[in-house]
């Protein structure tokens, strides 16, 4: 299995409510990933956890919670959202470093995020 | 600090024609070079990729090669098609940069006309 599997693939929220993206990868990779991407720009890396331990926060606004319930999988929590937070959200995995300089990174499809 | 600066687009191509999209860096060491692929709609695919100076990555008729004197990356592809409409990503990785941490160019939309 060389996939990273997001879910849903679209969620429409309001402004008041509370969900969950969901990322889950069977690749034996260590390192998992949250980016949030607008359209035809490059990603920007959110939250980075590494063996299960979150190792990077890049300034995120605490709205997005992110959890990392065990290595395969990996949630974003969402509440209380603004418009501008519509995006294309991205998981992705890695290797721990430092694999991850020569491998890569292995990116979902996304969960196209919407907020009204 | 590390950095990737790829050629702005869009680039409007027809079927057939050559193709160059360049990618120079600034890092920190020895970093690896990565192409990826973004289709409408979709996610991020690993296109290819280089891990040091000399090697050449190849994937589905595109090719980079990894120029340490120029600090390029450039991607080329000798006869592009209509599927290969996406935006593409040059990328570095560096362990001298917060353990691997991946670092885009801005991108360059390509479309590729009949």
């Amino acid at each position: 299995d060389t996939e990273v599997t997001q879910t849903p693939k679209h969620l429409v929220m309001g402004m008041t409510n509370k969900k969950s993206l969901k990322c889950e990868q069977h690749m034996g990779h260590r390192a998992m990933y949250w980016y949030k991407q607008k359209a035809k720009k490059p990603p920007e890396l959110m939250f980075v956890y590494s063996y299960e331990k979150l190792s990077i926060n890049e300034s995120v606004p605490s709205r997005f919670s992110p959890e990392c319930p065990n290595s395969s999988l990996l949630n974003l929590h969402l509440h209380a959202l603004q418009p501008e937070d519509s995006a294309l959200y991205l998981c992705a995995s890695s290797q721990g470093a430092p694999d991850r300089v020569s491998e890569g990174y292995t990116f979902g499809s996304g969960t196209r995020l919407t907020v009204v | 600090g590390n950095s990737v600066t790829q050629m702005e687009g869009p680039v409007t191509l027809s079927e057939e024609a050559f193709l160059t999209i360049n990618c120079t860096y600034t890092a920190t060491g020895y970093p690896s070079l990565f192409w990826y692929v973004q289709y409408p709609g979709e996610g991020l695919q690993l296109l290819l990729k280089a891990t040091k100076a000399d090697d050449k990555g190849s994937n589905k008729g595109f090719e980079a090669t990894y120029r340490k004197e120029t600090t390029s990356f450039h991607l080329e592809k000798g006869s592009v098609q209509v599927s290969d409409s996406a935006v593409y990503f040059c990328a570095l990785s560096s362990i001298y940069n917060q353990g691997g941490k991946l670092i885009f160019g801005q991108g360059t939309e390509l479309s590729v006309k009949p």
